[in-house]
């Protein structure tokens, strides 16, 4: 899982309420990323963000949010409004340039919503 | 847009056998293409890349890839399979320009190794 970090592996939540998920590289990357992974559909990109102070959405934004305050950190907010929150989700990073784009995955984070 | 399909969701394989795992992908310029190794409830681990070059890359654990561009094909293989390979494999591509660092994943395939 190398040098990223997500906190916590298990989390549960009521319906209604927001939570933020913790993701942390000290691989000194410009790019990081958030995907959220259910059975039998793969990673499907959440955000990204190239670079501090800027982010993107991906294929699956609604209901999500995220900020970019500091290179090596970049949490994820699991809004009221996703309508099915219950994931695996996975937080990844990549250094942006040269020929090195292969992304580096964190552990991930299990988050059940009930 | 670009996609990658894995057409099997589970290959059984033998321990001792080769295995192979499919991937073909479409896109409209040149592809960077990944393979990644998931065990349960783990992170995805990178395997080995095919950017340019030789079309048969070698990447951790033993394994190979075919890079053909004729079949858009990108198949992971192993000569000889071990239990410890049974893991959930993911195909992934990048455009070589314009795609900015984004991935594309398949949807995984269950690899199950057997004594």
């Amino acid at each position: 899982d190398g040098g990223i970090t997500q906190s916590p592996k298990y989390l549960f939540r009521k319906e209604g309420q927001n939570v933020t998920l913790s993701c942390e590289q000290n691989l000194n990357h410009d790019a990081m990323y958030w995907y959220r992974q259910d059975p039998g559909q793969g990673l499907r990109l959440i955000y990204y963000s190239q670079i501090v102070n800027d982010f993107q959405k991906g294929d699956i934004a609604e209901g999500y949010s995220v900020s970019r305050e500091k290179k090596e950190s970049f949490p994820l907010t699991v809004t009221s409004a996703q309508k099915n929150p219950t994931a695996f989700y996975l937080c990844a990073s990549n250094s942006g340039t040269g020929s090195s784009y292969e992304q580096y995955f964190g552990p991930g984070t299990r988050l059940t919503v009930t | 847009a670009q996609s990658v399909a894995q057409p099997e969701d589970q290959v059984n394989v033998a321990e001792g056998n080769p295995l192979t795992v499919k991937c073909t992908y479409s896109v409209s310029g040149n592809p960077y293409l990944f393979w990644y190794v998931q065990y349960p409830n783990r992170g995805l681990q990178f395997l080995l890349k095919y950017i340019t070059g030789d079309n048969l890359v070698k990447g951790s654990y033993g394994f190979e890839a075919e890079f053909n561009k004729s079949q858009t094909s990108f198949h992971l293989k192993k000569p000889s399979a071990l239990v410890s390979d049974s893991a959930l494999y993911f195909c992934a591509v990048r455009l070589l320009t314009g795609g900015g660092n984004k991935l594309t994943f398949g949807t995984g395939t269950q690899l199950k190794v057997e004594l």
